[in-house]
């Protein structure tokens, strides 16, 4: 597609549900990001794919986050068991350069999750 | 470890000059790019710099020094939309190319 697409933009769920929020990157972008951003707070890296594989999944915050990408394109980032803690802007990039910011990530318009 | 710095909050008025600065602390130094954020938007991507000196792209100009591991962010002819976060970040090849990014900076223009 043109640009990064995000679904949901805006999720409210009770706390304890499960939540999944896609992201559909640039076509050809072979490097896709998930990030989580706090109200006024700066970017917090979640998780990197190259392709299908994800080489750096330092930035999961725990065992409850996982994401997967399929088909070198479309990535789902799940949360278990939500938490109060959890609410924050989601957002995902993707990049044609491996990453190496030359051209940029381009972002998403982001997934506002709360939860309640 | 790798590390970012940068002003969080920055003041100016509409029609002059600022300068965002960034200082980094990083191994592997690959490249330095910026970003702006409006309230309740994405980042979008301004500039990235790999080599020392001064790019220009518009109103917007980024600078790098390697040597002093050191760049900033030049914004001429201060427009009210111009009004948002900026963040810097570094690509780095001891973290496999990806960004590490800083805190943000909060530009404030004041009419």
């Amino acid at each position: 597609g043109a640009g990064v697409s995000q679904s949901p933009s805006n999720k409210v769920t009770e706390k304890g549900k499960d939540v999944e929020l896609r992201c559909d990157p640039i076509s050809g972008h072979t490097a896709l990001y998930w990030y989580r951003q706090s109200l006024g707070q700066g970017l917090e890296f979640l998780i990197y794919f190259q392709g299908n594989s994800a080489p750096d999944k330092s930035g999961l915050p725990s065992d409850r986050f996982s994401a997967e990408r399929t088909g070198g394109s479309v990535s789902t980032l799940t949360i278990q068991r939500t938490q109060q803690e959890d609410s924050a802007v989601y957002l995902c990039a993707s990049s044609g350069d491996g990453g190496a910011g030359h051209y940029g990530y381009t972002f998403g318009s982001g997934t506002r999750l709360t939860v309640v | 470890g790798q590390s970012l710095e940068q002003p969080s909050e920055v003041t100016a008025v509409e029609g002059a000059i600022v300068q965002i600065n960034c200082t980094y602390q990083t191994s592997g130094f690959y490249g330095l790019s910026w970003y702006q954020q409006h309230d309740g938007g994405a980042p979008t991507f301004l500039s990235y710099n790999a080599l020392d000196g001064l790019e220009e792209t518009g109103r917007f100009s980024s600078f790098l020094s390697r040597s002093d591991s050191y760049g900033y962010l030049l914004l001429q002819e201060l427009q009210m939309k111009d009004s948002a976060s900026y963040f810097c970040a570094v690509t780095s090849m001891d973290s496999n190319y990806q960004l590490i990014w800083g805190a943000g900076t909060k530009l404030i223009i004041k009419p």
